[in-house]
């Protein structure tokens, strides 16, 4: 079983709809879990960092954690055609690896 | 705050020869600093670990003789790929652990690597 699993898409959403990815991980112990962004042909970008049970808020942006089900989710409101691209889900155990899912990837059409 | 660049952002090299790679945290010192491998529509994959002043710590299947890491000071991680083949064309990616209790990693803009 991959340490993290995401759904590979293609997810299709029409601008200004809520675009909802998810992400499950295996390992009860992880404690940061992290969105990253990634254009094609460029490198990670950070979005949100999540440490406990519930939502996070940033701008257009929620990360949501729930370590009991062991999945951690990313809403992207009012979604614009800039915000396609394809999200990585990144969670830490103990010490600092990251665990990168293969990433969803995210089409907003206008 | 919490940016890394690399360079150079992309090299062509015929097989055969090494390619120096840097990686640099520019407003923060970073103790930790990775090395990944990405190739086309594929994710992530961690190649090492590096801390500054000690040996990098390689996964499973890297070749630490051939991708060598030095990590010599807090701003500063070098990846050499020696005597390259085709099979090492691929996007390579640094991050940069900030510390100090934070745990996010901050990413390189990347180096394209094309091996003729």
């Amino acid at each position: 079983q991959k340490e993290v699993e995401q759904n590979s898409g293609p997810l299709s959403v029409p601008e200004g709809a809520i675009a909802s990815l998810n992400c499950t991980y295996s390992d009860r112990v992880s404690q940061s879990f992290f969105w990253y962004r990634q254009y094609s042909g460029k490198s990670p970008e950070l979005i949100m960092s999540i440490y406990s049970n519930g939502d996070k808020e940033d701008g257009r942006f929620t990360a949501q954690l729930n370590k009991a089900s062991q999945y951690v989710s990313l809403l992207i409101r009012d979604s614009q055609p800039s915000d396609s691209a394809t999200y990585l889900c990144a969670v830490t155990h103990t010490g600092n690896q990251f665990y990168f899912g293969t990433g969803t990837s995210l089409t907003v059409i206008p | 705050g919490a940016v890394v660049s690399q360079h150079p952002s992309r090299v062509i090299c015929k097989s055969g020869t090494s390619v120096k790679i840097e990686c640099r945290s520019l407003d923060f010192q970073a103790t930790t600093m990775f090395w990944y491998r990405q190739f086309p529509k594929q994710s992530l994959m961690l190649m090492a670990t590096s801390n500054e002043g000690s040996k990098a710590t390689y996964e499973q299947g890297v070749e630490k003789d051939k991708f060598l890491i030095n990590h010599a000071s807090l701003t500063l991680s070098t990846l050499t790929v020696t005597s390259a083949h085709p099979e090492d064309s691929s996007f390579y990616i640094c991050s940069a652990e900030i510390g100090r209790g934070r745990d996010e990693q901050f990413f390189g803009p990347g180096t394209r690597l094309t091996v003729l």
